[in-house]
C-alpha cells in the first residue's frame, strides 16, 4: 500500500516569507495528487490537484510541484499571512482501476505564521 | 458550489447507545461519497465508500455491522454507529464527489463524537 510522509508535523514561520510543505510517497506514482486545508475541528478543505503529467500548478499565493522522479510533491505559500495558519494535507488518488475518487492521506503539516 | 453538510456537529452520548450522522450534498448530486474517521493529530482514516442505491464497500478492520451506512439518495449518505463504546469517540468526516469533477473529494465539516 501506499505510505506518504509529510516532511514534518510543524512548521512555524514569519508573516510575509514562503512557506514550503514536503509531501513525499514510497510506492506507485498517483495519477494526481491534492493538497488540502484543515482548521482545528472542521473538515479538509480542497486547495489545489496536480496530474502526473503536469510540473507545476498555481493559484494566487499557492504553488504546487509535482516530482514523479523524486517522488515528491511540494506545496508553497508566498507573502504568507497569519490566516495561513492551519493543518495541510497531502492526498494521493489511489491505484488506478480501483474506486474513483479514493485517497490516501498524509498525517499533515501544521503551519504557524506569526506576524 | 460544492458544498457538503453533516448533522449533527457534535454529539454526546451514553455507552451502548446507537448515534447516526447525516452527510448531504447541498447543490450537487454525490456519486460517490466517503466516510472518514481521524483521531487527533493523525490522518484522516477511511472508513468505507459508499455508492447511491448499492452496499457499502469497507476498508479493512472496519465492523460494517457495527458502522452501519446508507446511501438513500444522490444527496444522502448515513453513518449510524451501533452500540457505541467510548474507543468509538472521534471525529467523523464525510466527503462527496460528483458527476462533473470526479478527481475531487468535498468534505463536510465533521462530527466530534463522544461516547460517555
Amino acid at each position: 500500500s501506499q505510505k506518504i510522509e509529510q516532511n514534518s508535523e510543524a512548521l512555524n514561520i514569519q508573516e510575509g516569507k514562503t512557506a514550503t510543505l514536503t509531501c513525499n510517497y514510497t510506492n506507485y506514482s498517483p495519477a494526481y495528487l491534492q493538497w488540502y486545508r484543515q482548521d482545528p475541528g472542521r473538515g479538509p478543505v480542497f486547495l489545489l490537484l496536480i496530474r502526473e503529467n503536469e510540473k507545476e500548478k498555481r493559484k494566487e499565493r499557492l504553488k504546487v510541484t509535482f516530482d514523479t522522479t523524486l517522488k515528491q510533491s511540494l506545496f508553497h505559500i508566498t507573502a504568507s499571512q497569519p490566516a495561513d495558519s492551519a493543518t495541510y494535507l497531502c492526498a494521493l488518488a489511489h491505484d488506478r482501476g480501483s474506486t474513483l475518487g479514493r485517497l490516501y492521506f498524509g498525517r499533515g503539516t501544521q503551519l504557524t505564521v506569526w506576524p | 458550489g460544492a458544498v457538503v453538510s453533516q448533522h449533527p456537529s457534535r454529539v454526546i452520548c451514553k455507552s451502548g447507545t446507537s448515534v447516526k450522522i447525516e452527510c448531504r450534498s447541498l447543490d450537487f448530486q454525490a456519486t460517490t461519497m466517503f466516510w472518514y474517521r481521524q483521531f487527533p493529530k493523525q490522518s484522516l482514516m477511511l472508513m468505507a465508500t459508499s455508492n447511491e442505491g448499492s452496499k457499502a464497500t469497507y476498508e479493512q478492520g472496519v465492523e460494517k455491522d457495527k458502522f452501519l451506512i446508507n446511501h438513500a439518495s444522490l444527496t444522502l449518505s448515513t453513518l449510524t454507529v451501533t452500540s457505541a463504546h467510548p474507543e468509538d469517540s472521534s471525529f467523523y468526516i464525510c466527503s462527496a464527489i460528483g458527476l462533473v469533477r470526479a478527481d475531487t473529494q468535498y468534505f463536510g465539516p465533521g462530527t466530534r463524537l463522544t461516547v460517555l
